[in-house]
């Protein structure tokens, strides 16, 4: 069956470093993978999309990168600030539909 | 651009009763919602898809009874919880997708807490 997984712990980093959130999936092959933010009790905010056929993806100090090969997607945050933490998710597209399945999300803490 | 509001934010409800859930696109049309249940620390089980003015397809093992969709017009659905128990309280979240292609991103609404006593 299709599986999603995002780093299931919490990843703490140090203000102004980068941070590298991971998405690797199975029994899929998805044509759009999205980026979304989540804050506590409240719904997900989009932030980037990347094609099956696109290596890499930046907006701002956010970049993605998607390698259908190894069946993987990172995000970076350069430049990290307090204001960053969150829980992201990453959704992959079900072929013929508008429908995304979510991985559970990374919790991102940027320590000051 | 591309905001979508979901009320009540927060319900508490008796055993028993229904609660409805509202998810209106504030500044576009909205030709597909979806509906989403989340549970502390996991991710987002989709619920169903609700297309305007056709009836909602539902995800295997979700009863279509119990949650009722309505998707009258192009910028409100309607997420019904009928009869509810304890075991439905949940976080339920409703998004939308501005434009029919697949990669659309979803707008989602700020999610409604829904506690059954």
């Amino acid at each position: 069956s299709q599986k999603i997984e995002q780093n299931s712990e919490a990843l703490n980093i140090q203000e102004g470093k980068t941070a590298t959130l991971t998405c690797n999936y199975t029994n899929y092959s998805p044509a759009y993978l999205q980026w979304y933010r989540q804050d506590p009790g409240r719904g997900p905010v989009f932030l980037l999309l990347i094609r099956e056929n696109e290596k890499e993806k930046r907006k701002e100090r956010l970049k993605v990168t998607f390698d259908t090969t190894l069946k993987q997607s990172l995000f970076h945050i350069t430049a990290s600030q307090p204001a960053d933490s969150a829980t992201y998710l990453c959704a992959l597209s079900i072929s013929g539909t508008y429908k995304y399945i979510f991985g559970t999300g990374t919790r991102l803490k940027v320590l000051a | 651009g591309a905001v979508v509001s979901q009320h009540p934010s927060r319900v508490i409800c008796k055993s028993g009763t229904s609660v409805k859930i509202e998810c209106r696109s504030l500044d576009f049309q909205a030709t597909t919602m979806f509906w989403y249940r989340q549970f502390p620390k996991q991710s987002l089980m989709l619920m169903a898809t609700s297309n305007e003015g056709s009836k909602a397809t539902y995800e295997q093992g979700v009863e279509k009874d119990k949650f009722l969709i309505n998707h009258a017009s192009l910028t409100l659905s309607t997420l019904t919880v009928t009869s509810a128990h304890p075991e439905d309280s949940s976080f339920y979240i409703c998004s939308a997708i501005s434009r029919g292609a697949y990669n659309s991103p979803l707008h989602f609404g700020n999610g409604t807490r829904l506690t059954v006593t």
